[in-house]
Formats: structure tokens, C-alpha cells, sequence
């Protein structure tokens, strides 16, 4: 039972053009949400994340916006970058047995067409 | 530079020959972390450990050992590796379990055959 969800393998935007990646979770005690980016041969970078008790952190052109009535995340990438290109990993954090647990999507490839 | 090394970037070994993937980190973690990334299912924790001598098991843990005799290292362990342990294998480490920056290394690609 997969408690993060990321439905689209892939996702092809124009360069300029705003990128949305989606992430959907099923446990309600996650308390926080993370993005991280992987290049092909290079281990995920954390990128951007927010707490559970936020809606919306921005970082640059990285939005992340979490709504948790609908257990849904999404990452906005504006303007989006051929360097963007790139697998996102979306992961959540909650607390389970006096200990953390980080539970991860199974990645978008992200394209950015020139 | 801060990093986490893993040692060997790419393995192709025979069923049932014991091997070792190394890592180690330069930043004084406390925690790290193995991870095995399948086509479809994402990062899934192996083993992973709070501080030296301490070491839990992940979600798969099945088939690996680990062992933290050090703080700066942390080896995976493959006793008879089989091929459902071929994989891309990722060790992570930061300053301690619930801090979410995690520093990745850049990857194991293990082909058991």
C-alpha cells in the first residue's frame, strides 16, 4: 500500500512555460513534505518542503502548496528551465514508533522541451 | 566539500558471492541511511542508523546487513546477494533522524546475475 503517490511517471512542459508536479498521500499524521530532484546518474538534492501546519512555502521559482483536506501536494516550477529536467521525488515524514519515517513517491521525470 | 562517497558507482556479481558497497560521509551526521530505488516504487529504506552502534532495520530489509562501527561510515552488506537484490542503491546521511535535508551519495548500480 503505497502512502505516497505520485500518478504521472512523466510530464513534458515548454521551456518558460509553469511545471506542476502532483503528490498524493493517505496517511494523515505526516507532518511534513519534502521535494527532492535527481539528475541522472547523481543521487536526489533536497530541493524545497513544507510543514503540515502550512499551506504554501515558496523558494524561488519553487512553490510547494499543501492541501490537506484532499491529502494533495504539488510542486510549481515558473518560469520552468531545460535544467529542470530531472526526476522529483516527493516524500512525507511522520513520527511512528519514536521514530521518524520518511515514505517517497515514486518519482516524476520531469521535460523540459526547448 | 560536504558529501557522501559511495564506493562502487556500478557491480555486476554472480549469486550467492558476498560483496560490500561502502559509504561514508564528511559532515559529523549522526544519522545515515541505505536505500534500493526500483523502476516504479521509489527510494525504500534498507537499514538504517541513529549513531554509532545503532542500527534498525528500514522496509526491506531482507538479504543486507549493515554495521556503524564509526560515525563517518556506514556499509551494506550483501552475505549471498540474489538477483531480486539487483538495484540502484543510494546511502544518505544528516544531522539526525527527523532533519529533513538528507545528503545523498550518488548511487551503487548493483546487476546480480
Amino acid at each position: 500500500d503505497q502512502q505516497v503517490k505520485q500518478n504521472s511517471p512523466s510530464l513534458s512542459v515548454q521551456e518558460g512555460r509553469i511545471s506542476i508536479l502532483n503528490c498524493d498521500y493517505t496517511n494523515s499524521m505526516f507532518d511534513y513534505f519534502l521535494w527532492y530532484k535527481k539528475y541522472p546518474a547523481e543521487g536526489p538534492t533536497f530541493l524545497i518542503s513544507i510543514s503540515s501546519i502550512k499551506d504554501k512555502n515558496e523558494d524561488g521559482r519553487f512553490t510547494v502548496f499543501l492541501n490537506k483536506s484532499a491529502k494533495h501536494l504539488s510542486l510549481h516550477i515558473v518560469p520552468s528551465q531545460p535544467g529542470d529536467s530531472a526526476v522529483y521525488f516527493c516524500a512525507a515524514s511522520a513520527r511512528m514508533d519514536s521514530n521518524y519515517q520518511l515514505i517517497w513517491g515514486a518519482g516524476t521525470k520531469l521535460i523540459i522541451k526547448p | 566539500e560536504a558529501q557522501v562517497t559511495q564506493n562502487p558507482r556500478y557491480l555486476i556479481t554472480v549469486t550467492g558471492k558476498k560483496l560490500t558497497v561502502t559509504c561514508s560521509q564528511n559532515m559529523n551526521h549522526e544519522y545515515m541511511s541505505w536505500y534500493r530505488q526500483d523502476p516504479g516504487l521509489g527510494l525504500r529504506q534498507i537499514y538504517y542508523s541513529m549513531n554509532v552502534e545503532v542500527t534498525d532495520k528500514g522496509d526491506v530489509p531482507e538479504g543486507y546487513k549493515v554495521s556503524r562501527k564509526e560515525k563517518r561510515n556506514f556499509p551494506l552488506i550483501l552475505e549471498s546477494p540474489s538477483p531480486n537484490q539487483t538495484s540502484l542503491y543510494f546511502c544518505a546521511s544528516s544531522l539526525w533522524q527527523g532533519a529533513y535535508g538528507y545528503t545523498f551519495g550518488s548511487g551503487t548500480r548493483l546487476t546480480v546475475v
